[in-house]
């Protein structure tokens, strides 16, 4: 079975430029969630979907990123524009949704990101 | 809020040496607690996990122990090899109910020499 695929894996861009990260989950999982994990930290959730409906994106910073998961399968997540404070690992992880027992979260490999 | 502390690394030991690592946790609710992996290139795994006071996960010899009256969910392996070189964070969710969401420590990188 595939795991969650992330893309680019390496992304360097100047200060207030844009950049754009795609994830596809596992087959089959409803759930999508983006962490940010900065050098040296756990990773932080940004925002999680369910289907293609946002469940929690509180600790989204709305003035600059922006997420998206159209048809309910990959998503994309956005920054625009880009600050140093942004330079960070971004992981997408998707799990099943089962209402009563916790889920097993499964992460892709993550895209580094360098703002300089 | 919810919160995770571990020790911070690197630890640093010999081939075969006993491994620690430390974590507790401030939760509202009664949290599901999770130790992940992170190898070198890779990304995170599950490495065990435990629901309830008392449970022990355990997991390629790994093993933690959900205790309640401590809040703690220390990370314990008898003899590590160099193939467990990684960093190793500690979460926890406090259930479905909350979307499934992991709140995690920061990371404790250990490094196994041979």
């Amino acid at each position: 079975e595939a795991g969650v695929a992330q893309s680019p894996r390496y992304k360097i861009i100047e200060k207030r430029q844009s950049v754009a990260f795609w994830c596809n989950p596992i087959s089959g999982h409803a759930t999508l969630y983006w962490y940010q994990q900065i050098l040296g930290q756990g990773p932080k959730l940004l925002i999680q979907f369910q289907n293609n409906g946002v469940v929690d994106d509180s600790q989204l910073p709305k003035d600059r990123f922006s997420a998206e998961r159209l048809k309910g399968v990959d998503s994309t997540l956005k920054i625009q524009p880009a600050k140093l404070e942004d330079s960070a690992v971004y992981l997408c992880a998707s799990s099943l949704t089962d209402t009563l027992n916790y889920n097993e979260q499964f992460f892709g490999p993550g895209t580094r990101l360098t703002v300089l | 809020g919810n919160s995770v502390t571990q020790m911070e690394g690197p630890v640093t030991l010999s081939e075969e040496a006993f491994l620690t690592i430390n974590c507790t946790y401030t939760a509202t609710g009664y949290p599901s607690l999770f130790w992940y992996v992170q190898y070198p290139g890779e990304g995170l795994q599950l490495l065990l996990k435990a629901t309830k006071a008392d449970d022990k996960g355990s997991n390629k010899g790994f093993e933690a122990t959900y205790r309640k009256e401590t809040t703690s969910f220390h990370l314990e392996k008898g003899s590590v090899q160099v193939s467990d070189s990684a960093v190793y964070f500690c979460a926890l969710s406090v259930g479905v109910a909350a979307g499934n969401k992991l709140t995690f420590g920061g990371g404790t990188r250990v490094l196994v020499k041979p």
